[in-house]
């Protein structure tokens, strides 16, 4: 069963523009969720999206949105960025019929210059 | 709101030593307590997790105790290895709902 899929692996993106983040979670499961990962605040959540409907969102500004389609796949998007921006973005899918255990893609490193 | 702190932020062991990670939790509704480690350019893996009905469970050489009075839980992890180094997640939820996240525990096991 083939993991979690975040593409791309590396941005490197300029202030003011946006960026989408895409995620494509283990096949079957219908939960993502999204964190923002920087070496001093840990894993801060953002939005968890369930059957296409947004569940669960953090304390983020509305710069940052989501949205999950039919097929379960995710994309974050980030409008105006800002150099504080610049962080690991990890996507967790999660099979909640089975159980809650969140399995990680391998993030997507934004670097906002 | 939810918040879940971590201790300590980093932790140096010999190897063969025991290390110890302990969390603390404030929304008293969570049931659900993971462990994530995650090495260098990889994203977090869960490695053991407890259920607010049990107050201990072990697997291997990692342990978990859960003290749901003082919202309390911890992470054993004895005769540690150098493969043990990463950094250290705990979490806690509410089955269905979103997962809080501690700070991160930055594990060094010197050989």
């Amino acid at each position: 069963k083939a993991g979690v899929t975040q593409t791309p692996r590396y941005l490197i993106k300029t202030r003011g523009q946006q960026v989408t983040l895409s995620c494509s979670p283990i096949s079957g499961h219908r939960s993502v969720s999204w964190y923002q990962q920087t070496p001093g605040q840990g894993l801060q959540f953002l939005f968890e999206y369930f059957s296409e409907t947004q569940r669960n969102k953090g304390n983020f500004p509305g710069r940052f949105s989501g949205r999950q389609f039919s097929n379960s796949r995710s994309e974050m998007n980030v409008s105006t960025l800002e150099l504080g921006d610049s962080a690991l973005y990890l996507c967790a899918s999660s099979d909640l019929r089975v159980n809650t255990e969140a399995f990680f893609g391998q993030g997507t490193r934004l670097t906002v210059v | 709101g939810e918040n879940v702190e971590q201790h300590p932020s980093t932790l140096s062991v010999q190897e063969g030593d025991s290390a110890v990670i302990k969390c603390t939790y404030s929304d008293s509704a969570s049931n659900y307590f993971p462990w994530y480690k995650q090495e260098l350019g990889k994203g977090p893996q869960l490695i053991i997790d407890i259920r607010s009905n049990v107050g201990e469970k072990k697997d291997q050489r990692i342990a978990v105790t859960l003290n749901k009075t003082a919202k309390h839980f911890s992470l054993h992890i004895t005769e540690t290895q150098p493969e043990d180094s990463a950094v250290y997640f705990c979490a806690a939820s509410i089955t269905g709902f979103k997962t809080i996240f501690g700070a991160g525990t930055r594990l060094f096991v010197k050989a």
